[in-house]
């Protein structure tokens, strides 16, 4: 089955910017939704195919996804962004199953 | 404001059966494929099972295929998970999720999630 592999952690300062890599085989041909969850939340969608964002989610949350890597970058950092961040795909085998990265903690410092 | 209310949580023994429910409200329910994902407490997020609007097309998750079925009524505006065979390891929050307007059911980000309901499987 289709594998995503995620950094544990990432931590940025306020201000900066911080950068959640999601890897996996030709990844660039799949599409990559992202995710955040904050401590006791469900999850909300923050970039979807690839590279777009919701209604209501920031500029500052953006996405691209080529060869082996997906990226979801935030900029400008605030306190407010620190959460889980996983990235989705469909393997797009028979099985047509959901897939999800193992998650990337966000620390702000 | 569109939801997704699930229900059905509860303590179960392992080997046993259990079946969660989760309704839509404020949304066209029938248009959008489904889907269920969970959490073991303090772990990342896992598909369980979905399938598109019409229930033509259906997917589980490898550890839960061939023990769960997921199933729904839009005339209720329900989807259901029917668990059996539980295992300790089937414990967590499952969250109940909107998927792709029409289509298949393996399309398509998951753009609205409930708040989910709590499964303990112990003896």
């Amino acid at each position: 089955s289709y594998i995503l592999t995620q950094p544990p952690s990432v931590s940025a300062a306020p201000g900066q910017t911080a950068t959640i890599t999601c890897g996996g085989t030709n990844i660039g041909d799949k599409v990559v939704h992202w995710y955040q969850q904050k401590a006791g939340q469900a999850p909300l969608l923050v970039v979807y195919d690839d590279s777009d964002r919701p209604s209501g989610i920031p500029e500052r949350f953006s996405g691209s996804n080529y060869g082996d890597t997906a990226t979801l970058t935030v900029s400008r950092v605030e306190a407010g962004d620190e959460a889980d961040y996983y990235c989705h795909v469909w393997d797009g085998t028979g099985d047509r199953r959901g897939v999800f990265g193992g998650g990337t903690r966000l620390t702000v410092l | 404001e569109p939801q997704l209310v699930e229900s059905g949580g509860t303590l179960v023994q392992p080997g046993r059966s259990l079946r969660l429910s989760c309704t839509g409200s404020e949304f066209l329910f029938d248009d959008y494929g489904m889907h269920w994902v969970r959490q073991a407490p303090g772990k990342g997020l896992e598909w369980v099972a979905g399938l598109s609007w019409s229930s033509r097309t259906i997917g589980y998750g490898d550890s839960v295929k061939g023990r769960f079925i997921v199933s729904r009524d839009n005339s209720k505006r329900s989807l259901y998970l029917q668990m059996n065979s539980l295992r300790r390891e089937d414990s967590g929050l499952y969250f109940c999720v909107r998927g792709y307007l029409g289509g298949d059911h393996d399309r398509g980000a998951f753009d609205m999630w409930g708040r989910g309901t709590t499964v303990i499987v112990s003896s």
